[in-house]
């Protein structure tokens, strides 16, 4: 199975930051990647497929980029409802596998 | 609008079967991939099941593959998840995303698996 390692697990940032989340997959996955917020309480959402698109109804805040086996999503400017936790996801092969998550909470 | 809508979780004891349903509306349900992912409480999240448009194929991670079987029924713009034979480490929020990119999801349903 690909497994997927997210980095950090806790970022702490303050409104208007720039942050970049990592994700690493164990093996190749080529373009087949995912990114998903959830906020507490919530279902998942989300963000970008296939490493760089952007799910209709996202901000353009929000972008990924990468390939192989590194990945990276980052929030250009944080907005107060962007505090929430962050999941990569991989679909290049099965069993399609998460990572760990990387929480983004307040400075 | 779409919305997809779980029921059929609750308690239950090891080893006893349990059928979660997601109710599909607001797009064409036979033409989109059904899947369910689970989250165990305050943990992250699990690939449980898939099935393509059709029904015809399905896929499984190892750790529910012969105890659970997805469907879907086109007829009634509603998928399903028997689970069978199950274990206090499958007690969690269960989620039905639709597509290849679980693009929307339920509200999720709660198994809670415990004697």
């Amino acid at each position: 199975d690909i497994q997927m390692t997210q980095s950090p697990s806790v970022l702490s940032a303050s409104v208007g930051d720039r942050v970049t989340l990592n994700c690493k997959a164990s093996q190749n996955i080529n373009k087949y990647l995912n990114w998903y917020q959830q906020k507490l309480g919530e279902a998942p959402k989300l963000l970008i497929y296939n490493t760089n698109n952007l799910q209709t109804g996202i901000p353009s805040r929000f972008s990924g980029s990468g390939s192989g086996t590194d990945f990276t999503l980052t929030i250009s400017s944080l907005q107060p409802e962007d505090f929430a936790t962050y999941f990569c996801f991989q679909h290049n092969s099965w069993p399609d596998t998460f990572g760990a998550g990387t929480k983004l909470e307040l400075k | 609008e779409v919305q997809l809508v779980e029921s059929g979780g609750g308690l239950v004891q090891p080893g006893s079967p349990l059928k979660l349903s997601c109710a599909a509306s607001g797009f064409t349900f036979s033409s989109n991939w059904l899947n369910w992912i689970r989250q165990a409480p305050g943990k992250g999240l699990e690939w449980v099941a898939s099935i393509n448009p059709d029904g015809s194929s399905t896929y499984y991670p190892d750790t529910v593959k012969g105890r659970f079987v997805v469907s879907k029924d086109n007829a009634k713009n509603t998928g399903y998840l028997q689970m069978n034979n199950l274990r206090s480490e499958d007690t969690a929020m269960y989620y039905c995303a639709r597509g290849h990119h679980f693009d929307y999801w339920g509200q999720g349903v709660m198994v809670t698996v415990s004697s």
